[in-house]
């Protein structure tokens, strides 16, 4: 079974403080690993994605992957209360097919 | 340059009934996925089409099923409708050929309702 687990939440921070997301998963072959942010009664939008081990950086959004520990997070520093959403981890195996697993996702409130 | 396109947006259907769900994929994207989203939870992965075919299906009753045509758009059936398949539907397209990322992109969704 392959399982992605994300910290239940929710999640709720001050304006200009940074957000924590954190996510396991339990196929040590997962290569890819995704995050989506979902506003309510909305699709899942991708905002980043991660292959390696390591911090990916992309404005104001920090991925971190370390596959020994099979762990992936989600850092928003200077949240703004438009990050409000849910925050939905997903990873891929290794193989060409596209099939991604999901978490429950992570919902992050950020009040002014 | 156009997104994943799904319609219909909302519908609302009765027990036993038959629903079909339509998307159009991302401009240069050759395969498509489905997805049931139930209210609170994350995506489900029902199945992938690519080349016109099934490629990999998830754990879903043959009650779904789906069809992949040449220009690549795709449906999404499910018979004898169930209160418990009320849910988002998502599509979602991607790019098999060439450099594969795993990347999807979201169409806004169907949101079906079983009374």
């Amino acid at each position: 079974q392959k399982e992605v687990e994300q910290n239940s939440g929710p999640l709720s921070v001050p304006e200009g403080a940074i957000a924590s997301l954190n996510c396991t998963y339990s196929d040590r072959g997962s290569q890819s690993f995704f995050w989506y942010r979902q506003y309510s009664g909305k699709s899942p939008e991708l905002i980043m994605s991660i292959y390696s081990n390591g911090d990916k950086e992309d404005g104001r959004f920090t991925a971190q992957l370390n596959k020994a520990s099979q762990y992936v997070s989600l850092l928003i520093r200077d949240s703004q209360p438009s990050d409000s959403a849910t925050y939905l981890c997903a990873s891929k195996g290794g193989s060409t097919l596209g099939r991604l697993y999901f978490g429950r996702g992570t919902q992050l409130t950020v009040w002014p | 340059d156009a997104g994943v396109t799904q319609s219909p947006t909302h519908l609302i259907k009765t027990r036993g009934q038959q629903v079909t769900l339509r998307c159009s994929p991302k401009s240069g994207h050759d395969t498509v996925s489905w997805y049931q989203q139930a209210l609170g939870q994350g995506p489900q992965f029902i199945f992938q089409y690519y080349e016109e075919e099934e490629r990999q299906r998830g754990n879903f009753p043959d009650r779904f099923s789906g069809h992949q045509f040449p220009n690549y758009s795709s449906e999404l059936n499910v018979n004898a409708l169930l209160l418990g398949d009320s849910a988002l539907y998502l599509c979602a397209s991607s790019l098999t050929s060439g450099t594969n990322t795993g990347e999807l992109f979201f169409g806004e969704g169907s949101r079906l309702t079983v009374l």
